[in-house]
């Protein structure tokens, strides 16, 4: 079995402040990798995603993720946030032969101006 | 193209009584599966459907929860004699293949008085 660890619950910071939100994950077998944001009241909304080919991988607004094998890790990276960034991430992983995506407990990332 | 359609957006239930939700995959998408999020929690994978069969049901809890997803029509998410425990925000994606990842609707959320 998977799991994931957010290790911040919540990241402050100010407008056009770079921000990193980090993510680990532990499982014996290869996996896919996501960032899901969650803005309030509503549904998850995919921001990016690694399933094989370079490990660094970028959205359209911004945001990029580094996929760290040795490390386990998927954190998620943007250089200048802004207003509009405030949300909740969350991270998840799927196994590559499974059928279901575990994910982290999720960061409230909160853009201050 | 709607996209994931859950509905009703919001619900509330007394204690004892039946809740139905209701979720339609995008169109072209045979695979859908059902997360739960507790307040101030990540989601929680429930279930996973194809088209009249339950593929991996190892997140249900063992009584009053059941889904289907008929040949024809939404996938139904029913919890029968709800407590307020189950008061929740419940998810919905699709999907037709893995490398084209998950499309979540905008979720009921349930309220139990």
């Amino acid at each position: 079995a998977q799991s994931v660890t957010q290790l911040d619950s919540q990241v402050p910071v100010f407008e056009e402040a770079p921000v990193e939100l980090r993510c680990n994950y532990s499982s014996s077998v290869s996996v896919y990798l996501f960032w899901y944001v969650q803005y309030p009241n509503q549904g998850l909304q995919l921001l990016l995603k690694y399933l094989s080919g370079s490990t660094l991988v970028e959205s359209i607004n911004g945001f990029e993720a580094e996929f760290n094998k040795s490390q386990t890790s998927f954190h998620l990276r943007k250089p200048s946030v802004h207003i509009s960034d405030t949300a909740e991430y969350f991270c998840a992983v799927e196994e590559t032969s499974g059928s279901r995506l575990t994910f982290g407990e999720g960061t409230q990332l909160t853009v201050n101006p | 193209n709607a996209g994931v359609m859950q509905n009703p957006r919001h619900l509330v239930r007394r204690r004892g009584q039946e809740a139905r939700l209701r979720c339609s995959p995008m169109k072209g998408h045979s695979h859908v599966y059902w997360y739960r999020q507790l307040p101030e929690e990540g989601l929680k994978f429930m279930v996973y459907l194809q088209k009249e069969n339950i593929i991996d049901e190892s997140g249900m809890p063992k009584e009053r929860f059941s889904a289907e997803f008929p040949k024809e029509g939404p996938s139904i998410l029913r919890i029968q004699q709800v407590v307020r425990g189950d008061s929740a925000a419940y998810f919905c994606a699709s999907s037709q293949d893995i490398t084209y990842g998950y499309t979540f609707g905008s979720g009921t959320r349930l309220t139990v008085v």
